[in-house]
């Protein structure tokens, strides 16, 4: 079956300090995954997916196949990285159906 | 700006009372969505449209209902409303007819509440 993992639920680290939010999945085909955020009373976004290969606000995410792994790294957190992540994995096909993780709130501390 | 609207924000209702949620967009995308949060949980897909006559079960169905009214609006009704559809709910929506189909566009959210 499909499955997303974040394994925590919260992540608190200081300001300046490097963050890595962990993501696996388990998925038989290959998978689209993908990086959505929810700031403080706002809407849930897209942040970054896989096949773009991109950097946004910082962030990056590589997807790791053999390690079935799509973990959101910083090197450098900010006040304003402060929010909810969730991973998410699409299915087979065209369908435009996502799965998501459970989702991991960061906490950047001043 | 294209949007993403939910009404209502906020609803507190009690145990057995049928409530709908509503969702409007102006994005003009074909594909509709509707999610629940609830914590350590994540989101759940309750249903999902990828047109007016396309409407299919997503993983947690049970207890719920929809309506795709036309391409903007997408309804999802609780029958008889019990306390653990207490959640957050959402809509989303995406753009199906460009065959990338990559991001989901949510609205802000209707905090439901069953006593």
């Amino acid at each position: 079956a499909q499955r997303v993992t974040q394994p925590e639920k919260l992540l608190s680290v200081f300001k300046g300090a490097p963050v890595e939010l962990k993501c696996n999945y388990s998925y038989s085909g290959s998978p689209e995954l993908f990086w959505y955020v929810q700031y403080s009373r706002q809407r849930l976004q897209l942040l970054l997916r896989h096949i773009s290969r991109e950097s946004i606000k910082g962030f990056t995410a590589d997807l790791n196949k053999g390690e079935t792994s799509f973990h959101l790294k910083k090197p450098f957190a900010q006040e304003e990285d402060s929010a909810m992540y969730y991973c998410a994995l699409k299915r087979l096909g065209n369908t435009g159906k996502l799965i998501f993780g459970q989702g991991t709130t960061l906490q950047v501390k001043p | 700006d294209a949007d993403v609207t939910q009404t209502p924000r906020n609803r507190i209702t009690k145990t057995g009372k049928r409530i709908m949620l509503e969702c409007s967009q102006t994005k003009g995308h074909d594909r509709m969505y509707w999610y629940r949060q609830d914590p350590g949980l994540g989101l759940q897909l309750i249903y999902y449209s990828f047109d007016v006559k396309d409407i299919n079960k997503g993983e947690i169905s049970d207890g719920y209902s929809v309506s795709r009214q036309a391409q903007a609006k997408f309804s999802l009704s609780l029958e008889s409303a019990i306390p653990n559809q207490t959640a957050l709910y959402f809509c989303a929506t995406s753009d199906g007819t460009s065959g990338r189909d990559n991001e989901q566009f949510f609205g802000p959210g209707t905090r439901l509440t069953v006593l």
